[in-house]
């Protein structure tokens, strides 16, 4: 069991630019989801898949935000024409829904910066 | 509306003396409760959840916690506390449909020698 894995670790970009991030999932883990964590705060839910299925996205998701799991297995989290105010951490997890609550694992997140 | 709150953001403990950090939820239906712990730089790592059972459930690194009902509570304990046991740890609740968790803000637990 590798863990959770993210990549980059860190970003720096211009605003207007667009950023893609890559979050790797436990093996076998059948549900990603993604978060965003900004300084002082708790992560808040963005997006999660079920397999290939995205079941949830949350407000916070723009139409600047896109997020994919082709295939069920990794996924990618793309922003377009970055803002200032997307700086935050983007954090990865994965869990195996076998029951009635699963465990959720979390990567190293991703840390974006915005100029 | 359903959310988590952690009223401390900072707790202040000496090493070997017992910590507790607390969380308090509102929800509607039955809560499934979690704590996570992040270090500098660092994503989240699991310590514990409640789904349903005993009250007192015990997790990684000798934390434990202690689900309330009727105080809605879910408070994480540790009998002797550690200096690595310093960072930032977050409680978080999940509700009946989907798997997203919504987290409290965070409190931040500093051991001192």
């Amino acid at each position: 069991d590798t863990g959770v894995s993210q990549d980059p670790r860190h970003k720096i970009t211009k605003r207007g630019q667009n950023v893609t991030f890559r979050c790797d999932p436990i093996s076998e883990h059948n549900r990603l989801y993604w978060y965003r964590q900004t300084l002082g705060q708790g992560p808040e839910f963005l997006t999660y898949f079920q397999n290939e299925a995205q079941l949830e996205k949350s407000r916070l998701l723009s139409d600047r935000f896109s997020a994919e799991r082709p295939k069920g297995s990794f996924s990618t989290l793309e922003i377009q024409r970055t803002e200032q105010g997307d700086s935050a951490m983007y954090l990865c997890a994965s869990s195996y829904l076998a029951g009635v609550v699963e465990t959720q694992y979390f990567g190293p997140g991703t840390r974006l910066l915005v100029l | 509306a359903q959310s988590v709150a952690q009223p401390e953001d900072q707790v202040n403990v000496a090493e070997g003396n017992p910590l507790t950090v607390k969380c308090t939820y509102s929800v509607s239906g039955n809560p499934y409760l979690f704590w996570y712990v992040q270090y500098p730089n660092r994503g989240l790592q699991f310590l514990l959840k409640y789904i349903t059972g005993d009250n007192l459930v015990k997790g990684s690194y000798g934390f434990e916690a202690e689900f309330n009902k009727s105080q809605t509570s879910f408070h994480l304990k540790k009998p002797s506390a550690l200096v690595s046991d310093s960072a930032l740890y977050f409680c978080a609740v999940r509700f009946n449909q989907g798997g997203k968790l919504i987290f409290g803000q965070g409190t931040e637990l500093s051991v001192k020698p």
